[in-house]
């Protein structure tokens, strides 16, 4: 079965630094592999996915994530963080088929200023 | 854009009672879900919903909780007898084909059992 392992239950960046939130994964066969965003008292909307093709893969809101097969490793990034940024950030997984996804823990991303 | 939408957004009620938790999947979407989230806690996967069937379920879903598609267009999940663990945030989701497609998820019921 799949698993998500997101390291770091809470991150913490200056406004306008990096943002960098670790994701690595479990899979005997290759993985569809996304990010989603959580913002207080909301749903979980989904930033950005990778399915096949391109490794580095853009999502919104100036977010972006690389597939990295032989670090079986999705990690998402954003040059410049803004205070807009803070929320709770899960990576999840899910393999080819209906089968359900997968989430991490989650990881609370806090923007100072 | 379209969304999947759920009611209520906040629903409190009496240990041992039954709920109903109601969802409106995006209108052409095949596949549905629903997870729940403890408070300070991962998302789970309860239940896959497909064809008027279940698809796929965890073992937290247990004989305790049912899903439902009864008009078409509502999805519902039943909790009788609730207990106070129950209490969570309750996602409902849809996917369109079930394929590499992320899921389009509402914003969540929030279950206090009291």
């Amino acid at each position: 079965a799949q698993s998500v392992t997101q390291l770091g239950s809470h991150v913490s960046v200056s406004e306008g630094a990096l943002v960098l939130l670790r994701c690595n994964y479990s899979s005997s066969v290759p993985p569809y592999l996304f990010w989603y965003v959580q913002y207080p008292n909301q749903g979980l909307q989904l930033l950005l996915k990778y399915t096949t093709g391109a490794t580095l893969v853009k999502g919104i809101n100036g977010f972006e994530a690389e597939f990295k097969k032989s670090e079986t490793s999705f990690h998402l990034t954003k040059p410049s963080a803004h205070m807009s940024d803070a929320a709770e950030y899960f990576c999840a997984v899910r393999v080819l088929g209906n089968t359900p996804l997968v989430f991490g823990k989650g990881t609370r991303l806090s923007v100072i200023a | 854009e379209p969304e999947v939408t759920q009611t209520p957004s906040h629903q409190v009620t009496q240990m041992g009672q039954e709920v109903i938790l109601r969802c409106v999947p995006i209108s052409n979407h095949l596949y549905f879900y629903w997870y729940r989230q403890i408070l300070g806690q991962k998302v789970e996967f309860l239940v896959s919903f497909y064809n008027n069937e279940i698809s796929e379920k965890s073992e937290i879903f247990d004989d305790q909780f049912s899903v439902e598609r009864p008009d078409g267009s509502n999805f519902t999940l039943k909790i009788r007898s609730t207990k106070l663990e129950d209490s969570a945030m309750y996602f409902c989701a849809s996917n369109p084909t079930g394929q590499d497609y992320g899921y389009t998820f509402g914003s969540g019921t929030r279950l206090t059992v009291v």
